[in-house]
């Protein structure tokens, strides 16, 4: 079947900016992550969902960071007014359901402010 | 405070020899324990998983040997081959957030 995936695959936006990440998960998948990924790091958890609620957003790094997940399906990271720190490549993950482990990554959107 | 400490950060194995990453984790709460391969321009993959209360799995020619009271888990690759060429995450796991360690990357010399 269909993993997850992510659009776009590349974006480049200027410093100020708005942009919209968005994650397809795996049909059924009720849990759905988002990680970053500077170079040559491991991902860095930022928000889960649980159907359509943010279950721990505790590693948003800031306010400018936003993410929706509005029918417990498809979800959308928003980033408000970019800073050249945000470039890393933004992963999305989805698992069966809260509690069980395995989750399965998406290929990711490479982020680059200029 | 980095939760869970990788090493090497680069490995270089001749074909068809072991290779062997090694993670310490700080967090006793921590209670799932999976490997992650990545390839360039790809997400990471679930490649083998633990958890604490067993103190070896293995899968193939994937190894993960775990030591709970030293808080230390490893990765083997048997007979390593050029196609596991990749980076390799070990992460900890509790309440659904992975910590990842920094990775190593795996170079197999044909």
């Amino acid at each position: 079947g269909a993993g997850v995936s992510q659009t776009p695959s590349n974006k480049v936006t200027e410093k100020g900016k708005y942009v919209e990440l968005r994650c397809d998960p795996i049909s059924g998948h009720t849990a759905l992550y988002w990680y970053r990924q500077s170079l040559g790091q491991g991902p860095e958890f930022l928000i889960y969902f649980q159907g359509t609620g943010a279950a721990d957003d505790s590693g948003l790094p800031n306010d400018r960071f936003f993410a929706v997940r509005p029918e417990g399906s498809v979800s959308t990271l928003k980033i408000q007014r970019t800073e050249r720190g945000d470039s890393a490549v933004y992963l999305c993950a989805s698992s069966l359901s809260r509690g069980r482990y395995e989750q399965y990554f998406g290929p990711g959107t490479r982020l680059t402010v200029t | 405070q980095q939760q869970v400490k990788q090493s090497p950060q680069s490995l270089i194995v001749q074909k068809g020899g072991i290779s062997i990453i090694n993670c310490a984790y700080e967090n006793t709460a921590f209670d799932y324990f999976p490997w992650y391969q990545q390839f360039p321009g790809k997400g990471p993959a679930l490649l083998i998983a633990i958890r604490p209360d067993v103190s070896e799995k293995k899968e193939g020619r994937f190894t993960i040997s775990f030591n709970k009271s030293a808080k230390q888990f490893s990765l083997h690759i048997m007979d390593s081959q050029p196609g596991d060429s990749a980076t390799y995450f070990c992460a900890a796991s509790r309440d659904d957030k992975i910590i990842f360690g920094k990775g190593t990357r795996l170079h197999i010399l044909p």
